[in-house]
């Protein structure tokens, strides 16, 4: 099954403790991104990949970084998480093959709380 | 700036009836692509029907139709027969043309419709 998988799908975790959330994607796609989902001010974009070795800023990157050593992962680390990083967060891929508009296929989403 | 503005937080509709949802952008874009999301309960993004807009004809997806008024920059969805499964959070999305000559496929979103089906 094509699909996008994000884990860990629930995390609680304390200010300042490292952590990584993983994405898989199993489609060859070449685009991937994450996303944060807040009330109020919907989805914003973190970081996105064009290919392997290929990152940039998206809209709301402070605080976080990622890496894209395998076309398959994008994984999203928090090296220092503080409280205003609880968020629900998705990250998503899509292929140029399906055209521009071709739209995303969204990983489950990981619901992020800092305490 | 690019902005998608979704005016009904909230909208109810009985089992098998029609309920349209709203959703208008700003661009100066002539060229782009807009979405319709849902999310249900279980949190999961997924994909409902896209338009292209240099395409005048409204796209259809089974029970879902867009109502894509380019001018009026407005891009409406019809849900017809609704269905219980069809409650969730429905999201309106925009992603300009020139997005993609830089390499980013950045979707601009709006805040959502909570759309409620009763039976």
């Amino acid at each position: 099954e094509a699909q996008v998988t994000q884990n860990p799908r629930y995390l609680i975790t304390v200010t300042g403790k490292k952590l990584t959330v993983t994405c898989s994607q199993n489609m060859n796609h070449e685009y991937m991104s994450w996303y944060r989902q807040d009330p109020g001010l919907g989805l914003r974009q973190i970081y996105y990949s064009m290919n392997v070795e290929v990152t940039d800023k998206g809209d709301v990157p402070e605080g976080y970084k990622v890496s894209r050593k395998e076309k398959r992962n994008f994984p999203l680390i928090l090296e220092s998480p503080s409280p205003n990083q609880t968020s629900l967060y998705f990250c998503a891929s899509s292929s140029p093959s399906r055209g521009p508009g071709g739209g995303y296929t969204f990983g489950s989403g990981t619901r992020l709380t800092v305490v | 700036a690019q902005t998608v503005t979704q005016s009904q937080p909230e909208m109810s509709v009985q089992e098998a009836e029609t309920v349209t949802l709203s959703c208008t952008y700003d661009t100066s874009e002539n060229n782009y692509y807009l979405f319709w999301y849902k999310q249900p309960p279980s949190r999961q993004m997924i994909l409902v029907i896209r338009q292209e807009a240099y395409k005048q004809q409204n796209a259809t997806e089974n029970r879902f139709s867009v109502n894509f008024q380019k001018a009026a920059k407005s891009f409406s969805l019809k849900i017809s027969d609704s269905q219980l499964g069809d409650t969730a959070m429905y999201f309106c999305a925009f992603m300009p043309d020139s997005n993609n000559a830089g390499n980013n496929r950045k979707l601009i979103w709006g805040l959502g419709t909570s759309l409620a089906v009763n039976p």
